[in-house]
């Protein structure tokens, strides 16, 4: 079965980076992109970027282009998330999800929060 | 960007009754390929969000056959037909067939 699995929950300081890590198994990791997902506390969803694990290929949102890098490991069928210069409106679980065009297999989510 | 814009926003339903949330983009969701790239997700308190229906009217594997999807493109709905207690949470209409992604604001399922 289709599974991604998140790294953990992390607590950083502003101006600090973080990265975080998605497990993929059960599926060819190399044949469906990957997004990136994150949700403020009592807020909606905003989609980051998406990644190709087959050639690398990247789209990030505009408003964190700057600061946000996708890559993919395919050795280990892991996608990795690393935002940097973080701020307090930061804070939010990020998750990753299969991506088929639409979002059918999501991460379990991780919770980054960013205070001094 | 695509603007999705979902009405209403909070959803008080009797349950067995049914229920539907609308969702409306800025611009048509067709794409170049033919295919209208516009899902529905549901998000139950605490959890991850979970696919229901892709491609506007395809119900995800394991969704009950409650759930349904119509619609074309720039107006779509999500219908219950019969609302269960499990049913509580925010649904999410996403649109994929540009970059960025975008999401409608999410609407607030909850038992009257």
């Amino acid at each position: 079965q289709v599974q991604l699995v998140q790294s953990g929950a992390e607590v950083k300081k502003p101006g600090a980076s973080v990265k975080v890590s998605c497990k993929a198994s059960g599926y060819t990791f190399t044949r469906y992109g990957i997004s990136w997902v994150r949700q403020a506390p009592g807020q909606g969803l905003e989609w980051m970027g998406w990644i190709s694990p087959y050639n690398g290929n990247t789209k990030y949102a505009q408003k964190n282009e700057d600061r946000v890098t996708m890559t993919t490991d395919t050795s280990t069928r892991t996608a990795y998330m690393e935002l940097r210069s973080l701020r307090s409106d930061d804070t939010a679980v990020y998750y990753c999800a299969r991506d088929l065009d639409y979002l059918d297999y999501w991460g379990q989510g991780t919770l980054v929060t960013v205070s001094s | 960007d695509i603007v999705m814009t979902q009405t209403p926003l909070s959803s008080p339903v009797t349950l067995g009754q049914p229920a539907s949330i609308s969702c409306r983009s800025s611009q048509s969701l067709v794409h170049s390929d033919g295919n209208t790239y516009l899902s529905w997700l549901q998000q139950r308190p605490g959890q991850p969000p979970t696919l229901l229906i892709y491609n506007v009217s395809n119900r995800f594997s394991g969704v009950p056959d409650r759930f349904s999807g119509s619609g074309a493109g720039t107006d779509f709905t999500l219908k219950i037909i019969r609302v269960e207690a499990e049913d509580v949470g925010v649904y999410y209409c996403m649109q994929a067939t540009q970059f960025p992604y975008t999401f409608g604001q999410g609407t607030k399922l909850e038992i009257k």
